[in-house]
């Protein structure tokens, strides 16, 4: 069964500072797919990141990172030169193949990130 | 081009009534997904569609949950006979055919908070 595990219900960070958020999964399938998704006080689900499995790169979009280590089946979002407007709650989510009914999103419990000024 | 519209936007309902969630996904997109959000967790999948089908319900409960996409106007989420246990966020998101962006990712709508007294 896939499972996603985000070990850190809270972060803090200073502004302008780097923070990574960390985010693990499991899964049996070949291809899949691992985004991340931040959820401000307003409650909406904004996309920020997408690493295919298949992927050499690690995925960058703008101040956002994502340190992909297949092996560890680690996908860990850096968030660089953080803002006031970064604190949020953060999400893992993974996707399996395009094919078929592996199309829903399983997701991890998120990580509160507030950012001090 | 606007994005996945849902509403009610916050909905109240005393126990036992009938709650009905309306998405319409983004323009051009086939796919609809309905999750569940309870307070302090993250995302369930609920259901996946496409136009007038259910391609995976794996995650409704088996009794009082309905979805459909129709033909024509909005996906609709049913809940009968709402029990305080329902109250959550429900989140629509949308995606595009197999085949557009590499990825496919999931665009969510504003979701609706479901409060059942």
């Amino acid at each position: 069964a896939q499972k996603i595990t985000q070990t850190q219900p809270g972060m803090f960070v200073q502004e302008k500072e780097a923070v990574t958020l960390d985010c693990t999964y499991d899964t049996s399938d070949q291809s899949y797919g691992l985004f991340w998704y931040k959820q401000p006080s307003s409650g909406e689900m904004i996309f920020l990141i997408y690493q295919g499995s298949y992927d050499e790169q690690n995925a960058t979009e703008g101040r956002y990172s994502l340190n992909f280590q297949k092996a560890r089946k680690s996908a860990n979002l850096v968030i660089s030169a953080s803002q006031l407007g970064d604190s949020a709650m953060y999400f893992c989510a993974m996707r399996g193949g395009n094919a078929g009914n592996n199309r829903k999103l399983i997701w991890g419990l998120g990580t509160s990130l507030a950012v001090n000024p | 081009n606007a994005g996945v519209m849902q509403n009610p936007r916050h909905l109240v309902r005393r126990r036992g009534q009938e709650a009905r969630l309306r998405c319409s996904p983004m323009k051009g997109h086939s796919h609809v997904y309905w999750y569940r959000q309870l307070p302090e967790e993250g995302l369930k999948f609920m259901v996946y569609l496409q136009k007038e089908n259910i391609i995976d319900e794996s995650g409704m409960p088996k009794e009082r949950f309905s979805a459909e996409f129709p033909k024509e106007g909005p996906s609709i989420l049913r809940i009968q006979q709402v029990v305080r246990g329902d109250s959550a966020a429900y989140f629509c998101a949308s995606s595009p055919p197999v085949g557009g962006r590499p990825y496919n990712e999931q665009f969510f709508g504003p979701g609706t908070r479901l409060t059942v007294l």
